[in-house]
């Protein structure tokens, strides 16, 4: 079945260590996102990437760092200079350009980050 | 400067009755796109619908239905009949392609509707 699989479900991190969030689509979609939601909050995007090897910031990317080797990966680091990690992050795709904005993103199951 | 915004947090409705969600949405840009999504408890994001902003036709779907109103900004998304399944959080959002958010999505803080039997 074509879709964006996202691991580890559940992820604890100890405070000061980095972490990497894993996202994967077989949906051959050009555009793939990440983004961040907390309680009560909508969606914020963190990083967006159009095509391999090309990735931009998005609204709160501090602390954050992505990589986009392979079209149908995007794998998001939480770094320790991230201040407040604790979230549920969720990894989307589209098909075409990132301005194709008609284009609707698929989601991920998310990934659930716990700092202890 | 582009919003959205989903001024019901929570809404509790008893099954088979309708139920409204609002969206109230800002832009400067002509062209633009609006989108529902649905969360379940799962976490997923499910996309229900788009609209283009030179579209202002109201769409049904079953016993989904969406108003779109470009006089006031809105896009209201009404359910009918509503299930103890529809309980989820519902996510309005707005793209622009040639705006400052370059294409990217930008949603409302979303509304929690339990249903409850």
């Amino acid at each position: 079945d074509g879709g964006i699989t996202q691991s580890p479900k559940y992820l604890f991190r100890k405070e000061g260590q980095n972490v990497t969030l894993s996202c994967e689509q077989n949906l051959n979609h050009d555009a793939m996102y990440w983004y961040r939601q907390d309680p009560g909050q909508g969606l914020r995007l963190i990083y967006y990437s159009q095509i391999v090897n090309d990735f931009q910031k998005g609204d709160i990317a501090e602390g954050y760092s992505v990589s986009r080797e392979k079209k149908e990966s995007f794998p998001l680091t939480v770094t320790s200079a991230q201040k407040n990690p604790t979230a549920f992050y969720l990894c989307a795709s589209s098909i075409g350009d990132v301005r194709s904005s008609y284009n609707e993103q698929f989601f991920g199951p998310g990934t659930r980050l716990t700092v202890l | 400067a582009q919003k959205v915004t989903q001024a019901q947090t929570e809404i509790s409705v008893v099954e088979k009755e309708d139920v409204t969600l609002d969206c109230v949405y800002e832009t400067r840009d002509t062209t633009y796109y609006l989108f529902w999504y649905k969360q379940p408890p799962s976490g997923e994001l499910v996309f229900l619908i788009r609209r283009n902003s030179f579209d202002e036709q109201n769409e049904i779907s079953g016993r989904y239905s969406w108003n779109f109103q470009k006089s006031t900004s809105s896009f209201n998304f009404t359910i009918t009949a509503s299930q103890v399944v529809d309980s989820a959080v519902y996510f309005c959002a707005l793209s622009e392609p040639y705006g400052g958010s370059q294409g990217n999505l930008i949603f409302g803080k979303g509304t929690k509707l339990s249903v409850k039997p």
